[in-house]
């Protein structure tokens, strides 16, 4: 079936430093790749998204790369803000499916 | 407002109850989802509507859910007979078209926080 494992939180970091979220996944098909985020006490919102292999998504200095031969995705972002703080989700789409399969979250808090 | 509106915010219920919780999606927005968000666990995905036909229900855990949507629009989640094992957050998401898979945008409602006592 399809999967989407990410590290497990919380994640602490100061601000100004790298921010790494791991994500890999078990997919049939040819998946695409999203990072969706949950910022307190607000609904999801898709962050980027790469729907094939070496694609690079991006967005809000967030970025992240479709890793085919690690089956990865992993969410990055060199200078973390304290506005960055929220949950972040891994989800994939594959073959037929309707349904967006999400990892279980991240939650990211960055201090001062 | 012009996003995803989940009804009622929080609810608590006794065990055995019945619950219903509600989605207002986006006007226009063809597709609606529902899922559940439990500590720890994720996001479960639950059903999916396209307009008022729900060709994907397969993630429904038990036979006490039920789900419906009427007129393309509104959709209403039914828990019967609630367990404490249901507390969680229901969320609801609404996209465009007949398949997220152009855009893989899903636009969430806040959710329905439901707690089981």
């Amino acid at each position: 079936g399809n999967s989407v494992t990410q590290m497990e939180g919380p994640v602490t970091l100061s601000e100004e430093a790298f921010l790494t979220i791991n994500c890999t996944y078990t997919a049939t098909g040819y998946p695409s790749l999203f990072w969706y985020v949950q910022y307190p006490g607000e609904g999801l919102q898709l962050l980027l998204k790469a729907t094939k292999a070496d694609d690079k998504g991006s967005n809000k200095g967030f970025e992240a790369t479709y890793r085919k031969e690690t089956t990865s995705f992993h969410l990055e972002k060199g200078s973390v803000q304290v506005s960055d703080s929220a949950v972040y989700f891994c989800a994939l789409t594959a073959g037929t499916g309707y349904a967006l399969n999400f990892g279980k979250g991240t939650s990211l808090l960055v201090t001062p | 407002g012009a996003g995803v509106s989940q009804s009622p915010s929080n609810k608590v219920t006794e065990k055995g109850k019945d619950v219903e919780l509600r989605c207002d999606p986006i006007s226009g927005h063809t597709a609606l989802y529902w899922y559940r968000q439990s500590l720890g666990q994720g996001l479960e995905f639950l059903i999916y509507f396209q307009g008022n036909s729900a060709p994907d229900k397969s993630g429904l855990p038990s036979d006490r859910f039920s789900a419906e949507r009427t007129g393309g629009s509104v959709s209403t989640l039914t828990i019967q007979r609630t367990q404490q094992e249901d507390s969680a957050v229901y969320l609801c998401a609404s996209s465009p078209g007949g398949s997220f898979l152009n855009t893989g945008e899903l636009f969430f409602g806040e959710g329905s926080r439901l707690t089981v006592l």
